[in-house]
């Protein structure tokens, strides 16, 4: 059946240090978003990829959708302990979120 | 702007209990979603209301039903709770076709 994975499932990393989340489809995706989830709190949304190969900004998040539309990835430059969380990807015409990406950064 | 509002935000019931729990969003979105979380996990879509007067079976719908009661209510109601729906439930809105989700703060459900 339909499934969005993601990988990795956790990460570590050193303050200043970069992150990449996958977010991997089985079948193509007509949009993907991308949501943060802080410890104890809701998903939040960060933005909306629609387009083949397209690349968005966040200041120090840069996202992106495969040219297939089956896959996308969430980069974190010079993570700060301002981004530990989880991230989610979701294709909403599926109704499915991806399995998330918990992410923790060591000051 | 309230965007979407759960309660209650905690409740313990005993095994066979049920409850209800209630959302409202006041963003005029068309489609509202139950979804619950175990630690550690993802997301899992219980139910939806594409729009008004509608609802569906997510991945997850057995021991639980939902009711659009208008365009800005959906409830959620376990009539017989288990252990196994301790959880943190979620409800979120969108506007049809926007694909975009607002969620609601959650609700923290232990069932003993």
């Amino acid at each position: 059946g339909q499934q969005v994975m993601q990988i990795p499932q956790y990460q570590h990393v050193q303050e200043g240090e970069d992150f990449t989340t996958y977010c991997n489809s089985s079948t193509t995706l007509s949009n993907i978003q991308w949501y943060k989830q802080r410890p104890g709190g809701h998903p939040v949304f960060l933005i909306q990829l629609v387009k083949s190969g397209e690349v968005k900004k966040q200041k120090r998040l840069t996202f992106q959708f495969g040219e297939a539309k089956k896959n996308s990835s969430l980069h974190i430059t010079a993570t700060q302990t301002t981004d530990v969380g989880t991230y989610f990807c979701d294709n909403t015409d599926k109704l499915i979120f991806g399995t998330g990406t918990r992410l923790q950064v060591f000051p | 702007n309230a965007g979407v509002t759960q309660t209650p935000k905690f409740q313990v019931l005993k095994t066979g209990q049920s409850m209800t729990l209630q959302c409202a969003q006041d963003m005029n979105h068309n489609s509202m979603y139950w979804y619950r979380q175990d630690p550690g996990m993802g997301l899992r879509l219980i139910y939806y209301s594409a729009s008004e007067g509608t609802t569906d079976k997510g991945e997850v719908p057995n021991g639980y039903n939902v009711s659009r009661l208008n365009k800005r209510e959906f409830s959620l109601r376990l009539e017989s709770a288990a252990p196994s729906q301790t959880s943190v439930y979620f409800c979120a809105s969108s506007d049809w076709g926007a694909n975009v989700l607002t969620f609601g703060a959650g609700s923290r459900l232990t069932v003993l």
